[in-house]
């Protein structure tokens, strides 16, 4: 079944650091890949997701390139804020015979000033 | 465009009580999902319903259970409730079924708290 290996944290990092969260999955076919982020007392929101190899997605400075030859989707940001501290989630969509999204453990991010 | 909704965003109740929490998705979605969130976890999936019926449940006690009514809107039910059972609660909703490749949207969560 499907499987997703997430970095984990907590990762502190100082204001306009470069950011990286690392995620690699394990799934058949070639899935859509998500990133989704939880701030503090709320629920999830989609950060950004890739539909297919190669495929970079974006969201509010963060990127995410999909690597299928390295079964990666690594979270970057170059310059980092107080605002981005959240728990941030990799994902995977229902693989065959699941209903269900595969999430990663989480990383937490602390921002400071 | 409303999000998706949930209610109560809080919740307490006694080790023993049963608890309805409740979800309204997205507009035009037809698929909701459940899922469990413990403080410093990631989400665990409950159930999922396409279309009012039940399309996958996830490994949780039959204390858990679900419906999904002609609105799409959709009650998640637990009985005799255990202090385990504290925790955040999500509701996702999603425009297709189960095997669609699509992203979830989740609201803000219920948050239930057992004494």
């Amino acid at each position: 079944g499907n499987s997703v290996t997430q970095m984990e944290g907590p990762v502190t990092l100082s204001e306009e650091a470069f950011l990286t969260i690392n995620c690699t999955y394990t799934a058949t076919g070639y899935p859509s890949l998500f990133w989704y982020v939880q701030y503090p007392g709320e629920g999830l929101q989609l950060l950004l997701k890739a539909t297919k190899a190669d495929d970079k997605g974006s969201n509010k400075g963060f990127e995410a390139t999909y690597r299928k030859e390295t079964t990666s989707f690594h979270l970057e940001k170059g310059s980092v804020q107080v605002s981005d501290s959240a728990v941030y989630f990799c994902a995977l969509p229902p693989g065959a015979g699941s209903y269900q999204l595969t999430f990663g453990k989480g990383t937490k991010l602390s921002v400071i000033p | 465009d409303a999000g998706v909704t949930q209610s109560p965003t809080h919740l307490i109740k006694t080790r023993g009580q049963h608890v309805t929490l409740r979800c309204s998705p997205i507009s035009g979605h037809k698929s909701v999902s459940w899922y469990q969130q413990v403080l410093g976890q990631g989400p665990q999936f409950i159930f999922q319903y396409y279309e009012k019926e039940e399309r996958g449940r996830g490994n949780f006690p039959d204390r858990f259970s679900a419906r999904q009514f002609p609105n799409y809107s959709s009650e998640l039910n637990v009985n005799a409730l255990l202090l385990g059972d504290s925790a955040l609660y999500l509701c996702a909703s999603s425009l297709g079924g189960a095997r669609v490749n699509t992203e979830a949207f989740f609201g803000q969560g219920t948050r239930l708290t057992v004494v």
